[in-house]
């Protein structure tokens, strides 16, 4: 059964700092990848989606990365701002045609201080 | 405006009582799914459909109903409310993509 671990769970940065989310998936056998963010009492924001031949995905001052092989992605955010805080969710699916049968991390909780 | 809308954002009943959440979506996405958001599981699907007239259990199907007659709109019943079914409902939908566009949710409290 397919598995998705986000570490840490919280995060607490200064203003300013670059800095990575990561998330490990235990079956490599994944359709797409997507990072999701979460504002508190909101619903989901699909921030970025990597299919699986793909290795990153690029938006704005967000960088997303899937390594399949090693059941790896990261989501690196540059130059943080207070904007950002929220919890980042981390979602695989398993194959063609699950559409949304998505399997989620519990997120990261960022605060990014002023 | 176009989106996702659920409603009603807030609900609080009593335990057998049958509560329905209701989406609907404007940008007629083939795909429409059902989740709910609890502290310590995350997000885990309800149910989910393809088009219209067309559902399938997801990963924790058990108490809630769906129906799908408009490809726009996409109800969860829950037909006898038990306190395990509090929780944090949230309605996506999809155009096919992979890409999920979620509504802003509604909290249940079963009482």
């Amino acid at each position: 059964k397919q598995e998705v671990t986000q570490i840490p769970a919280a995060l607490s940065v200064p203003e300013g700092e670059n800095l990575v989310l990561n998330c490990s998936f235990t079956d490599s056998a994944i359709y797409n990848l997507q990072w999701f963010r979460q504002d508190p009492g909101k619903g989901l924001t699909s921030l970025l989606l990597i299919q699986s031949s793909q290795r990153e995905q690029t938006s704005g001052r967000l960088n997303a990365s899937l390594d399949k092989s090693s059941g790896r992605s990261t989501l690196y955010i540059a130059a943080s701002q207070p904007g950002d805080s929220a919890t980042y969710l981390c979602a695989v699916g398993g194959f063609e045609g699950s559409q949304g049968n998505l399997i989620f991390g519990k997120g990261t909780k960022l605060s990014v201080k002023p | 405006d176009a989106g996702i809308t659920q409603s009603p954002r807030y609900k609080i009943t009593e335990t057998g009582r049958q509560v329905t959440l209701m989406c609907h979506q404007t940008w007629s996405h083939s795909y429409m799914f059902w989740y709910r958001q609890d502290l310590g599981h995350g997000l885990r699907l309800i149910y989910y459909s393809a088009a219209a007239d067309i559902t399938d259990k997801g990963e924790v199907p058990d108490g809630y109903v769906v129906s799908r007659s408009k490809t726009e709109n996409f109800p969860l019943t829950l037909e006898s409310a038990t306190r395990s079914q509090t929780s944090v409902y949230f309605c996506a939908s999809s155009r096919g993509t992979g890409e999920l566009f979620f509504g802003e949710g509604s909290r249940l409290t079963v009482l």
